[in-house]
């Protein structure tokens, strides 16, 4: 069954970009009706959706994030990616991508990223 | 942004029990709800979803109600296994949110 795994630095300094990678495996990145997104969830609080993006190209951001965000896809690698640039102790979180068709499913297991000096 | 509220925040019940969440969205999103069930430092399950919908797999001790602005999650009988944060999320409008979760524990 589809799994996905997520990647990266586990901590960034204050006001550089937060870069990572989402590596889709036993199934495609580009497979029809699927969109691939990022979710984040600071420690002790809810779950804020970052964005979504198709394989084509398509994107659809937070507001929230949009002017820091992008997602990207690279379909030869069956990754997907998340840069967040200006990253303050606000985007402290467990960061989760996931598949989503109509609900998001199914989720990487997460990296707890830290933005600290 | 769409705004989803959940009641109650926490609960705490019995092996067996009938156990009910509620999801309040701040404006009418038809039936595109999920659920979600999420273990202690574990990523969230998707359990339910276009409000009433069971995802394969899933047991069918869990259920789900509702349109428009007001849904319901329970579980019918209330297993230990079931100890987890339970949130909703709606699609109906970007970006997608989610409530604040409800942690349901044993009695």
């Amino acid at each position: 069954q589809l799994q996905l795994q997520e990647s990266g630095p586990g901590l960034v300094k204050p006001s550089e970009t937060l870069s990572l990678i989402c590596t889709v495996s036993v199934g495609s990145i580009s497979s029809s009706g699927d969109y691939w997104g990022w979710i984040r969830q600071p420690p002790g609080k809810g779950l804020e959706w970052i964005g979504s993006s198709y394989y084509s190209g398509t994107t659809y951001y937070n507001p929230s994030l949009k002017s820091r965000v992008t997602i990207s896809v690279d379909t030869s690698k069956n990754q997907f990616s998340l840069k967040l640039s200006s990253v303050t102790a606000a985007d402290t979180a467990v960061y989760y991508c996931a598949r989503r068709r109509i609900g998001f499913d199914p989720w990487g297991q997460g990296t707890l990223v830290t933005v600290s000096s | 942004d769409i705004q989803m509220t959940q009641s109650p925040s926490s609960l705490s019940a019995s092996v067996g029990d009938r156990v009910s969440i509620t999801c309040q969205a701040s404006q009418d999103i038809t039936n595109y709800l999920n659920w979600y069930q999420q273990k202690p430092g574990k990523a969230p399950k998707l359990l339910i979803y276009d409000a009433s919908n069971l995802e394969t797999g899933v047991p069918s001790r869990f259920s789900g109600s509702g349109s428009g602005t007001d849904f319901t999650f329970t579980i019918s009988s209330l297993q230990p296994e079931d100890i987890a944060t339970y949130h909703c999320q709606q699609y109906d409008y970007v970006p997608f949110t989610f409530g604040p979760g409800t942690k349901v524990d044993i009695k």
